[in-house]
């Protein structure tokens, strides 16, 4: 069974600060997701990113995937309170075409 | 553009009663479906998953079992509730070459009672 852990569990920030949280796994993954999620409601895909050493930026979000294509990490800079939510990491492997999801990190930006 | 629907949002159910969520999704054919269930504020776990109609599989052993009677229709039933069935449902769809990208339905809050 391929286990992601995520870290930390729960990061609570004033506006403004910068933050990362981490994604780490002791498998190789062919692709790896990010997803945000606020309660009540279904995660939503904020990237994909497939290549070892790959950086990908989304606004105040970069995402960069593990050398090895284990591990991965969310940087966001300058966090608001929309930021706030659950912060999901999903490994997949091509050949068993499902998501290994880790347990999240809760993410609360204070105003 | 695809969307996806469940139903209902939220189910409060006294245990031993029978159990069925639905998932639909619109604008793709053939996808790749999903069960998950989640803990509060936890990661998902899969439960079941399609390839295609008539085509389950599922992830643990458990109480619940799934169907997929039309293409792009997944039901998830259970015959007797157990407490330990209470949670929160995720429906989603996927997308890409290697079935990657997962798009979620907006969850059933089930209670069970």
């Amino acid at each position: 069974t391929q286990l992601l852990e995520q870290s930390p569990q729960f990061l609570s920030i004033q506006e403004g600060e910068n933050l990362t949280v981490y994604c780490n796994s002791s498998s190789v993954f062919s692709s790896l997701q990010w997803y945000r999620q606020e309660p009540g409601e279904g995660p939503v895909l904020l990237v994909t990113v497939v290549t070892g050493g790959e950086v990908k930026k989304l606004k105040r979000l970069t995402f960069q995937f593990g050398d090895a294509r284990k591990d991965s990490s969310l940087h966001i800079t300058a966090a608001q309170p929309g930021d706030t939510g659950l912060y999901l990491c999903a490994g997949v492997n091509t050949n068993a075409g499902k998501s290994t999801f880790g347990d999240g990190t809760t993410l609360t930006v204070k105003p | 553009s695809q969307t996806i629907h469940q139903w209902p949002a939220t189910l409060v159910q006294p245990v031993g009663s029978p159990l069925s969520l639905e998932c639909t999704v619109e604008g793709t054919s053939n996808p790749n479906l999903y069960w998950y269930r989640q803990a509060a504020g936890r990661g998902l776990q899969l439960l079941f998953y399609s390839v295609g109609i008539g085509q389950i599989s599922s992830e643990v052993p458990q109480n619940l079992s799934a169907s997929r009677p039309q293409d792009r229709q997944f039901i998830l039933s259970s015959k007797k509730l157990l407490l330990s069935d209470s949670g929160f449902y995720l429906c989603a769809w996927a997308l890409g070459t290697s079935r990657e990208k997962l798009f979620f339905g907006s969850g059933t809050q089930l209670s069970v009672l």
